[in-house]
């Protein structure tokens, strides 16, 4: 699976959009981008991916550059229930006999 | 529509004790899983299955067993627990062939004293 590198925090105002990057330079070909997060005490949640065009649904919307070795997840209307870790990962679909793998994740904090 | 469910939602167990997590999904998922995540750290795989009667080890094994009877259900057992087992222990499925689209259950926050 690719690397990917995300900040270790970022913050956010109530209402507004919140955009947190991910860098996967090694990305390849097959490999999709997924995005997770794990609110305080929770289990992580499925939140969105992308192989290569921009995709959008209820919570979020994923931006993928076009040379793939970059994404965007934007949360268009953030609100303090999204304060959470944030993971984006890179992998091939499919296998169904690997591990996740959650790396450090973006500790959003969203402030009122 | 329950998602992933897991009992109990805490235990303390005394070393050498054994005990049963139990996990149950009602999306008719194929994949399941169980991840254990200690303080600051990532999720690490346990023990996995890709269906019915099938299952396999993850990254950590040790000390756990693991049987899927049916679609539903997928126990975690502890033989003999001891204190590095301390964990907060999650379960997941999902969906046949879309096994990075996961569904994870709250967790079962386990402390061995």
């Amino acid at each position: 699976d690719a690397k990917t590198t995300q900040p270790t925090s970022m913050d956010c105002a109530e209402g507004r959009a919140a955009n947190l990057p991910c860098n996967h330079s090694t990305i390849s070909g097959n490999e999709y981008v997924y995005w997770y997060r794990q609110i305080h005490s929770q289990g992580p949640q499925y939140i969105i991916h992308g192989l290569k065009n921009n995709e959008t649904n209820e919570m979020a919307s994923l931006i993928i550059t076009e040379d793939r070795k970059s994404s965007t997840l934007i949360l268009p209307h953030a609100t303090l229930r999204d304060t959470a870790v944030y993971y984006c990962i890179v992998r091939v679909v499919g296998t169904g006999r690997r591990a996740l793998t959650f790396g450090s994740g973006t500790r959003l904090q969203v402030q009122p | 529509n329950a998602g992933v469910t897991q009992t109990p939602k805490f235990q303390v167990l005394k070393t050498g004790q054994s005990m049963t997590l139990q996990c149950a999904q009602d999306m008719n998922h194929e994949y399941m899983s169980w991840y254990r995540q200690d303080p600051g750290m990532g999720l690490r795989l346990i023990h996995y299955s890709v269906g019915a009667g099938i299952t396999d080890q993850g990254e950590v094994p040790n000390g756990y067993n693991v049987s899927r009877s049916t679609t539903e259900d997928f126990p975690l057992r502890l033989l003999s627990a001891a204190p590095s087992q301390t964990s907060v222990y999650f379960c997941a499925s999902s969906p046949e062939g879309r096994d990075t689209e996961a569904f994870f259950g709250q967790g079962t926050r386990l402390t061995v004293v």
